[in-house]
């Protein structure tokens, strides 16, 4: 059964970047896209971007391009989440998740249920 | 962007049936998945694909979509289902693609 294990809670000063890893084990990395979920304390769920593993091509929500970077590592089963220029209202709890339907082609991606969650980060962004 | 609206709060009493709605535009010709998220605890797949269920959740939990609304109906309600419950689209023309609704809180 794969299980998504994240890195651990995190400290950042505004203005300073943050990279979160996403490890996967017990199957197939490559064959599934991993998307980045962020929740903010006492707030709903956002979504944030994917990573399609077998391309490494990512998609972005708008709101969070020019400081939001994606990337994986498909020899080491491994995603990143990399958010720059950290505000406070960027202190969340971020979660990655697969998605076995995700792709993208022709410069259109499409994505489908979040099967598997990893335990969550915790981003704190404080002065 | 696409937006899905869910009321704050759904009060059920246990063996009672809960319904919980998700609203956007002609959400019927979306798929929509649906998570449970329980208090310090990641969101767990309870529904996709709007009536799908992954191995694990109880046949209590039921899925409908049509129109501009789906519906999450969880049967003989116990207190474990006690949780927030999201629903989650992906509209490929939006510039913030993925959506999830603002959550429902369900009281047992």
């Amino acid at each position: 059964q794969v299980q998504l294990v994240q890195s651990g809670p995190e400290e950042k000063k505004p203005g300073s970047s943050v990279t979160v890893t996403c490890k996967a084990s017990g199957g197939a990395f490559s064959t599934y896209a991993i998307s980045w979920v962020r929740q903010a304390p006492g707030q709903g769920l956002e979504w944030m971007g994917m990573i399609i593993s077998s391309l490494n091509v990512a998609s972005y929500a708008k709101k969070f391009r020019g400081r939001l970077t994606i990337t994986a590592d498909k020899s080491t089963g491994t995603a990143y989440m990399r958010l720059s220029s950290l505000k406070s209202e960027d202190t969340a709890m971020y979660y990655c998740a697969r998605d076995v339907e995700g792709y993208c082609s022709g410069g259109s991606c499409n994505s489908g249920p979040l099967d598997i969650w990893g335990q969550g980060t915790m981003v704190t962004v404080s002065s | 962007s696409y937006v899905l609206t869910q009321p704050p709060s759904v009060s059920v009493a246990p063996g009672q049936t809960a319904r919980i709605t998700c609203g956007g535009h002609n959400i019927g010709s979306k798929s929509v998945h649906w998570y449970q998220q329980k208090p310090g605890q990641a969101p767990v797949l309870v529904v996709y694909d709007d009536s799908a269920r992954p191995s694990g959740t109880p046949e209590r939990f039921s899925g409908s979509n049509s129109g501009n609304t789906a519906t999450l109906t969880i049967s003989r309600v116990e207190a474990g289902d006690e949780a927030d419950y999201y629903c989650h689209v992906w509209d490929s023309s939006s510039d913030h693609p993925g959506v999830f609704g603002g959550g429902t809180k369900l009281t047992v």
